[in-house]
């Protein structure tokens, strides 16, 4: 079956300007998550989405960041006017309900000039 | 504060033989932990995970072994295979959070 995606796979963009990030999860998961990972980091925690409610954003940077899901599938992160230290690779990830394990889609790479 | 740790940036070794990648954490909270395999432009796959109550978990080639008492796992690919290359995370899972914690990543590289 398909699995998860994200678009766009490449974004450029210029300092201070808001930029979306969309992913797709695998059907029927309800359990959402956003990490990202900075050059030569590990995968850092974004937030989490049970359904269409977040009961963890503790990962959020700053209140710049905000993310939402709609219909318990898809969900949209925004970055409003982006800085150079957001340049990272943006992942998505997706659970079945109970399960630890997750499903990661291929990421976006966002470079903010 | 790096919960998680992977202190060696990169593995190699030769093909047939077994590659062992370590992990270290700090927090006792954690009750569950995972390996994940990473290729350039992809997402991370997962591989193979252990619960705390367990010491051992084994998935073909693939073995991981958790010491609790030293906070400290480690993955063991045998044979290994030059298509096991890639990037390996370590990622951990706090009790009452579902947010994994990961390490920066092992790039081993095995060599035909």
């Amino acid at each position: 079956g398909a699995g998860v995606s994200q678009s766009p796979s490449n974004k450029v963009t210029e300092k201070g300007k808001d930029v979306e990030l969309r992913c797709d999860p695998i059907s029927g998961h309800t359990a959402l998550y956003w990490y990202r990972q900075s050059l030569g980091q590990g995968l850092e925690f974004l937030i989490y989405f049970q359904g269409n409610s977040a009961p963890d954003k503790s990962g959020l940077p700053s209140d710049r960041f905000s993310a939402e899901r709609t219909g318990g599938s898809v969900s949209t992160l925004t970055i409003q006017r982006t800085q150079q230290e957001d340049s990272a690779v943006y992942l998505c990830a997706s659970s079945l309900g109970g399960s630890n394990e997750q499903f990661f889609g291929p990421g976006t790479r966002l470079t903010v000039l | 504060d790096q919960q998680v740790k992977q202190n060696s940036p990169s593995l190699s070794v030769q093909e047939g033989r077994i590659s062992i990648l370590n992990c270290d954490y700090t927090n006792s909270m954690f009750d569950y932990f995972l390996w994940y395999k990473k290729y350039p432009a992809e997402g991370p796959t997962f591989l193979i995970s252990i619960s705390s109550i367990k010491d051992k978990n084994e998935d073909g080639r693939f073995t991981v072994f958790l010491n609790k008492s030293a906070k400290h796992l480690s993955l063991h690919i045998v044979p290994s295979q030059p298509g096991d290359s890639a990037v390996y995370f370590c990622a951990a899972k706090d009790t009452g959070r579902r947010a994994l914690t990961f390490g920066s990543g092992t790039r081993l590289q095995v060599q035909p």
